[in-house]
This record gives C-alpha cells, sequence and structure tokens, in this order.
C-alpha cells in the first residue's frame, strides 16, 4: 500500500524566512514524488516533480530514498507563496493514480 | 488551452437523493480521472478512465456510486443514494498516457448532503 503524510497541518513563516514542508512517503517499489499547490480559489496544480529536479518558483524538492522523505524547501518565503501544499506520490506502471498527503496550509506573514 | 471544465460547481441535497456531476477534459486527453476530496483530507482517487475503459476502480463504493465515459470524451461521476459522509469535494483530472505536467485539474464540484 502507497501513503503519504504531511505531518504539519499548518506553517506559519515570516515573510524572507526559510520555508520546508515536510513529506513522508511509504511505497516498496520506486515512487514518483510531486508537489502540487492550490492557491486561494483557484484550482489544483503541479509545482514540480523529483525526476526533473527543477526549481519552480524558488521551490525545490530532494527525493531521500533512505528517510523516505520530499521535503519542499525554499530559503526566503514570499507572500504569494501563501497556499495549500500537497504532497503526492505515483507507483508509476503507467497508471499514473495518485496518493495525495491532507496538505500544509502555509501562510506566510508580513 | 481550454481547462477541465466540470458542473455543477455548487450542489446541497438531502440524503438518499441522487446527483451526478460532469466533467469535460483537455481535449486530447485520453485519460480521465475522479477524485473526492473530504474536507481536512487530500483528494482520493475514486476512478480512472482510459479513453472509454475503466483502469482502476478499486476505491469506488459500486453499491452507491458509478461512473461513465461513454465516447471516451467527457464523463459523469454519480451518487445514488447519496449519504451524509458523501459531502466533499468532487474533482476532475484529465493527462496524456505518462503525462504528469499535463496532468490538470478541474475546479471542482463542492457536493453538501444535509
Amino acid at each position: 500500500a502507497q501513503r503519504v503524510t504531511q505531518p504539519e497541518k499548518l506553517l506559519s513563516v515570516f515573510k524572507g524566512a526559510p520555508v520546508e514542508l515536510k513529506c513522508n512517503y511509504s511505497y516498496s517499489g520506486s515512487p514518483e514524488l510531486f508537489w502540487y499547490v492550490q492557491y486561494s480559489r483557484q484550482r489544483l496544480q503541479l509545482l514540480l516533480r523529483h525526476i526533473s529536479r527543477e526549481s519552480i518558483k524558488g521551490f525545490t524538492a530532494d527525493l531521500n530514498k533512505g528517510e523516505t522523505s520530499f521535503h519542499l524547501k525554499k530559503p526566503f518565503a514570499q507572500e504569494e507563496d501563501s497556499a495549500m501544499y500537497y504532497c503526492a506520490l505515483s507507483g508509476g506502471g503507467g497508471g499514473n493514480k495518485l496518493t495525495f498527503g491532507t496538505g500544509t496550509q502555509l501562510k506566510v506573514e508580513l | 488551452e481550454a481547462g477541465v471544465a466540470q458542473s455543477p460547481r455548487y450542489k446541497i441535497i438531502e440524503k438518499r437523493q441522487s446527483v451526478a456531476f460532469w466533467c469535460n477534459p483537455i481535449s486530447g486527453h485520453a485519460t480521465l480521472y475522479w477524485y473526492q476530496q473530504i474536507l481536512g483530507q487530500g483528494p482520493k482517487l475514486l476512478i480512472q478512465f482510459q479513453n472509454n475503459g475503466v483502469v482502476d476502480d478499486s476505491q469506488l463504493p459500486k453499491d452507491r456510486f458509478s461512473a461513465e465515459r461513454l465516447k471516451g470524451v467527457d464523463s459523469t461521476l454519480k451518487i445514488q443514494p447519496a449519504k451524509l459522509e458523501d459531502s466533499a469535494v468532487y474533482l476532475c483530472a484529465s493527462s496524456t498516457p505518462g503525462g504528469f505536467w499535463g496532468y490538470t485539474f478541474g475546479s471542482g464540484t463542492r457536493l453538501t448532503v444535509v
């Protein structure tokens, strides 16, 4: 069975402070990991995936297979980063089924 | 490019009534998904279609939920009869096979069962 855990429901940081949103997963094979973001009154959208190893909007995430983690990081939080963030996992195999965590609400305060 | 369209945006029904949701995916996307998102939880896959065939419906409560995608384009999700615990946002998504960057979600239908 595959599972994604996001331990924090709410993370509040000041503008300019570093951000780390935690994500741990459970999967027996080689998963693909993703971060999705949902801004207020907008639809869920893909932020980044571990395979791409890109930095999107200043966010990065590294897959740590030893710790089964995929934490999302940004060195300096911006007010526009305030949103709901979901970590998601796909077991691959072409099915593209996504298993989501419960989400973390990031609030960036001035 | 037009996004994934869903309707209605909101629906309030009494328990034991029936309800249907509609989804129109992005043109050319062969794969269509229905997710259920209960308040405070992440989205959970209910059913996945590849063209008009079902790929995965293992988490669909088949005693009350049904879904179809007859012509491989639009899809409808139905609940009959509804229960209080069905109150949730129902999200539709579509993608090209294997295409996570093209995996696009609709705005969802918020269902309240009273």
